[in-house]
Parts: C-alpha cells; sequence; structure tokens
C-alpha cells in the first residue's frame, strides 16, 4: 500500500519557469521531509516540516505542511537546470519514514 | 565530518548467490535504516535498528533478506539466493534516535543476471 502519492511523476519545463511538486496522503504524519536525489547518490535532505501550516523558504524553494498534516507541497521559483533531480517527500511516523512515489524534474537550458 | 559510507557501490552476481551489503553509519548515530530503492521510483523501506534494541525488521521481503548491525556501527544486509527481482539500488541511512533527519549513503547498485 503506497501511503504517500506524489504528483506529477515527470516534469520537464525551461529554465526560469515556476513549478509546484504535490504529496497527498490520507494518514497523518509527526513530520514531512523533502529530499532531492541525483543519479548515483542517496537522497540529499532539503527540509523538514514539523507544524501543520507551516511555510519554510530555502532560497528559490517554498515548502509548505498542510493544516492537517496529510499533505504538502513544494513550490520552485525560477527553476535552473542545477534543480534537476528525482525530488522524494517522506512522512515521519514513530521511528518510521514513509516515502513518496517520486517526481522526477529535468530543466532544460 | 565522514557521511555515511556504503560497499561496495556496485554489485554484480548471478541468480543463486549469496550477496552482502555493507552500511558504515556516521558515527554516534544510534539509528540505521535499510531501505531498497527499484529504477526510477521511491524507496522502500527494510528494516531499521535503534541501538540495542530489537530491530524492526517489518519491510524485509522475503527469509531471503537478513541485516545484522553491530552496537551502533556497521551494519550488513545479507541476500540469500539472489532473484533478478533483487536487482536494485540498496540504500543505508543513519540518524541520531530523536532527529527527524536521516543522512543517507550513496547506496549499494545490485544486479543480479
Amino acid at each position: 500500500t503506497q501511503l504517500l502519492e506524489q504528483s506529477p511523476q515527470f516534469l520537464s519545463i525551461q529554465e526560469g519557469e515556476n513549478l509546484t511538486v504535490y504529496c497527498n496522503s490520507s494518514s497523518v504524519f509527526s513530520s514531512l521531509q523533502w529530499y532531492r536525489q541525483e543519479p548515483g547518490e542517496g537522497p540529499v535532505l532539503l527540509v523538514t516540516v514539523v507544524t501543520g501550516g507551516e511555510v519554510k523558504k530555502l532560497k528559490r524553494l517554498t515548502f509548505q505542511f498542510g493544516d492537517a498534516r496529510k499533505d504538502s507541497s513544494l513550490h520552485i521559483t525560477a527553476a535552473q537546470p542545477g534543480d534537476t533531480g528525482l525530488y522524494l517527500c517522506a512522512g515521519h511516523r514513530t521511528y518510521k519514514y514513509i516515502f513518496g512515489t517520486g517526481t522526477r524534474l529535468k530543466v532544460l537550458a | 565530518g565522514a557521511g555515511v559510507s556504503q560497499s561496495p557501490s556496485n554489485k554484480v552476481t548471478e541468480k543463486g548467490k549469496d550477496v552482502e551489503l555493507r552500511c558504515d553509519p556516521i558515527s554516534g548515530h544510534t539509528a540505521l535504516y535499510w531501505y531498497r530503492q527499484r529504477l526510477g521510483q521511491g524507496l522502500e523501506f527494510l528494516i531499521y535498528f535503534q541501538g540495542n534494541s530489537a530491530p524492526d525488521k517489518s519491510g524485509l521481503p522475503s527469509d531471503r533478506f537478513s541485516a545484522e548491525r553491530t552496537g551502533e556501527s556497521v551494519s550488513t544486509l545479507t541476500i540469500q539466493r539472489t532473484q533478478q527481482e533483487d536487482s536494485a539500488v540498496y540504500l543505508c541511512a543513519s540518524s541520531y534516535a530523536t532527529s527527524y533527519e536521516q543522512y543517507f549513503g550513496p547506496g549499494t547498485r545490485l544486479t543480479v543476471t
């Protein structure tokens, strides 16, 4: 059973465009994380959101945790080729992390 | 400081052979996780170690899979009688027990021919 669904699965955009990736679940999580993974490497943590409704910004990336702590979004402003990669959300419950299906982003120069 | 390291980085094995994958967590991290990532997909939880507590093995897909950890250091994931469907990247992550943050190794790419 896949508890975390990400959308879209694939996204190919031009440099400078904005985009939003969604992470949805019917389950409540104590926190939610976003990772970026590049080919041949392990995922790298971008952000952790803990409080319902929380918004965090990391340069051009904006992360939001849903009020009910069941969903999250990642918005990238003015995407750059360096943003290319696989974006993964992960919900944290007790000691376990449930990973989403992933969104593969390609930003074309 | 040093991050999580895994070895080997790549492993090609014949169907039916046993393989052993190794993970060296960050020093001081008491929690250690193993995940499997099939091509183009998200991460599938396999097993969790926390200090000297009994590990959570609920994610291991079959009894061909086993893992051990010595204290709060090195862990090994063993796959016996490998099958082609075991082909994947196996990722290890460690964290402080009370932290939300996991740190991942680069993974071991396993190919079963």
